[in-house]
């Protein structure tokens, strides 16, 4: 199986513009999750997801929205990009159970000018 | 609320010196606790989780519940182990389940 991936690696948007960014499983894990990484920032949680159907707020989620229609699929919209969301994106999954591996994707940079 | 701390943003180490990355966490129920690491321009992976007691790449953690810790170590440090660590905290709360990280910490291990 592929694991989690995310698409596109590479984006420049204009402040103003909308995108999305994609992110898949194939490991039917109920759990997905997006996050920003950002220098001395770390790790923090924009939106996660425990099953189809069903989303939930991160510690960032200002500016971003979220969906989950299939078990699959996890995308993170931006709809109106400010500088501030220059970022890199990880998209991650488990199985929505404890003791489980985090998967991640390989990372989207992002950057807004 | 749970908490990572990571006190260190970075550490330097030479070679085969003993490495240590610290960990604190605060959450009043049971922890889960995984150290990941991201190489440079990569994806983040998964290093040591507490529950396995398993040593990788030569690391090993203890999960530490009178002092809240994590620690990773390392009793040699190569070259190749110079990356981003990031502990992090699994908690449930009712079905769901968070994962929270710490900020990480740079190693730079030198020749």
């Amino acid at each position: 199986n592929a694991g989690v991936t995310q698409t596109p690696k590479f984006q420049v948007l204009k402040t103003g513009q909308s995108m999305t960014l994609q992110c898949a499983q194939d490991m039917n894990h109920e759990y997905m999750s997006w996050y920003r990484q950002d220098p001395g920032m770390g790790l923090r949680l924009i939106h996660y997801s425990v099953g189809a159907g069903i989303t939930d707020q991160g510690e960032v989620p200002n500016g971003y929205n979220v969906s989950r229609s299939t078990t699959e699929d996890f995308p993170l919209r931006l709809l109106s990009a400010a500088p501030s969301q220059t970022s890199v994106y990880f998209c991650a999954s488990s199985f929505n159970r404890g003791g489980n591996t985090i998967y991640f994707g390989e990372g989207s940079w992002l950057t807004v000018v | 609320a749970q908490r990572v701390t990571q006190p260190e943003k970075l550490l330097s180490v030479f070679k085969g010196a003993p490495v240590e990355l610290k960990c604190n966490y605060s959450y009043s129920g049971s922890p889960e606790l995984f150290w990941y690491v991201q190489y440079s321009r990569q994806r983040l992976q998964l290093l040591l989780r507490h529950i396995s007691r398993e040593s990788i790449k030569g690391f090993t953690a203890d999960l530490n519940k009178g002092e809240t810790s994590f620690h990773l170590k390392k009793p040699f440090a190569q070259e190749e182990d110079s990356a981003m660590y990031y502990c992090a905290l699994v908690t449930k709360g009712g079905s769901n389940y968070k994962l929270t990280f710490g900020k990480g910490t740079l190693l730079t291990v030198n020749p």
